[in-house]
């Protein structure tokens, strides 16, 4: 069946530093690749998503590849800030899920001023 | 912007009692999903609504809990008798009628099982 792996946390990291999140997934098919956070006492909410190989989604300064050829879907940011401080759950959807998405445990990430 | 409502947010009921949620989806959307989320872990599915009717219900544990969206808009999870183990977010989500569309979540209810 479909399954997501993801970096477990905590990670901390202080203002301005890279952020590297690593997912990688087991999926049949072609699936569509996504990336969720979670803001605290928030729902989940979208943060970029990919449908095919080598697309990369990208928003709010993150972004991620979909590899195919490693089955990974790393999250990646140049300078985090404090704001960025949330659970991170990478995601995917195929159609022999009947379209339901197969969350990974999630990341928590904190950056400190 | 629309979102997706749920009621209520916070639930703290004793074990063996019944438990009700409230989704009300995205008008027009569709598809409808619950998902229960364990503290430390990602959602998992519990059931899948194609307006009024069940597409997957497969990890739903049809002994105590049971969902219905009878007019194909909102919709409602129930749980009884309630267990310590079903202490958990429950999250809503809905998309467009085209499934491969983009889920939007909506804020989950907390529920706490003594």
């Amino acid at each position: 069946g479909n399954s997501v792996t993801q970096m477990e946390g905590p990670v901390t990291l202080s203002e301005e530093a890279f952020l590297t999140i690593n997912c990688t997934y087991t999926a049949t098919g072609y699936p569509s690749l996504f990336w969720y956070v979670q803001y605290p006492g928030e729902g989940l909410q979208l943060l970029l998503k990919a449908t095919k190989a080598d697309d990369k989604g990208s928003n709010k300064g993150f972004e991620a590849t979909y590899r195919k050829e490693t089955t990974s879907f790393h999250l990646e940011k140049g300078s985090v800030q404090v704001s960025d401080s949330a659970v991170y759950f990478c995601a995917l959807r195929s159609s022999n899920s009947g379209y339901a998405l197969n969350f990974g445990k999630g990341t928590s990430l904190l950056v400190t001023p | 912007e629309a979102e997706v409502a749920q009621s209520p947010r916070y639930k703290i009921t004793e074990k063996s009692q019944a438990v009700a949620f409230w989704c009300d989806p995205i008008s027009g959307h569709a598809t409808l999903y619950w998902y229960r989320q364990i503290l430390g872990q990602g959602p998992e599915l519990l059931v899948q609504f194609q307006d009024e009717s069940v597409v997957d219900d497969s990890q739903l544990p049809k002994d105590r809990f049971s969902a219905e969206r009878l007019k194909g808009v909102d919709s409602t999870l129930k749980i009884q008798p309630a267990e310590l183990g079903d202490s958990a977010m429950y999250l809503c989500a809905s998309s467009h009628r085209d499934r491969g569309g983009e889920q939007y979540f909506g804020p989950g209810t907390r529920l706490t099982v003594t």
